[in-house]
């Protein structure tokens, strides 16, 4: 199995902060990667698929980067609203998650 | 609107049996493969089983292997998780959710709101 390495686990930021969330792959998983936010109570939602392509309807905010074992998730301009757990997950393989990450507000 | 609903789940005797089926309506059913994914209580996702728009393919984790089996009514537009020799480890809220081709698993586009599986004495 690959395994997904996310970090941090959890950040707390302000209104309008940028926000990096990282993702490690055990192996070379070339841009096979998806993100997904999942709001408490709620199914995950696609964001960002194949590293860096934004889903549509998705804001602008979101954005993607990397490839081969390293990936990053960023929300340029934090939104109340955007308060969310983030999941990476990679397809070069079966599917797996990472441990994902959770968002609050300062 | 692409809409999947779960069922199916409740409470069930580790070492039981549950059948869990996925309604899916808004696209043509049979030409997507599919997938089960689970979160249990806290923890982050599990992908659990896939299969294929035409059921020619199947894939389960290892954790299941054995024990789940995945199967699909294209005539129903429904997709099912039969799962057997059930395991504290197994309870979670499971996720049916569209891939957005017909075969493998890339990316999930669409997910239902999930049904809660509780595995206890």
């Amino acid at each position: 199995d690959i395994q997904m390495t996310q970090s941090p686990s959890s950040l707390s930021a302000s209104v309008g902060d940028r926000v990096t969330i990282t993702c490690q792959a055990s192996q070379d998983i070339s841009n096979y990667l998806n993100w997904y936010q999942q709001k408490p109570g709620k199914a995950p939602k696609l964001l960002i698929y194949d590293a860096s392509n934004l889903e549509t309807g998705v804001p602008s905010r979101f954005s993607g980067s990397g490839s081969g074992t390293d990936f990053t998730f960023t929300i340029s301009s934090l939104q109340p609203e955007d308060i969310a757990t983030y999941s990476c997950q990679q397809y070069d393989d079966l599917p797996t998650f990472g441990g994902g990450t959770k968002v609050e507000i300062k | 609107e692409v809409q999947l609903l779960e069922s199916g789940g409740g409470l069930v005797q580790p070492g039981g049996s549950l059948r869990l089926s996925c309604a899916a309506s808004g696209f043509t059913f049979s030409s997507y493969a599919m997938s089960w994914v689970r979160q249990a209580p806290g923890k982050g996702l599990e992908w659990v089983s896939g299969i294929s728009g035409s059921s020619g393919s199947t894939y389960y984790a290892d954790s299941v292997k054995g024990r789940f089996t995945i199967s699909r009514d294209n005539s129903k537009n429904t997709l099912y998780l039969q799962m057997k020799s059930l395991r504290a480890e197994d309870t979670a809220v499971y996720y049916c959710a569209k891939v957005v081709r017909s075969t493998g698993w890339t990316r999930f586009d669409y997910w239902g709101q999930g049904t809660l599986v509780t595995v206890s004495s």
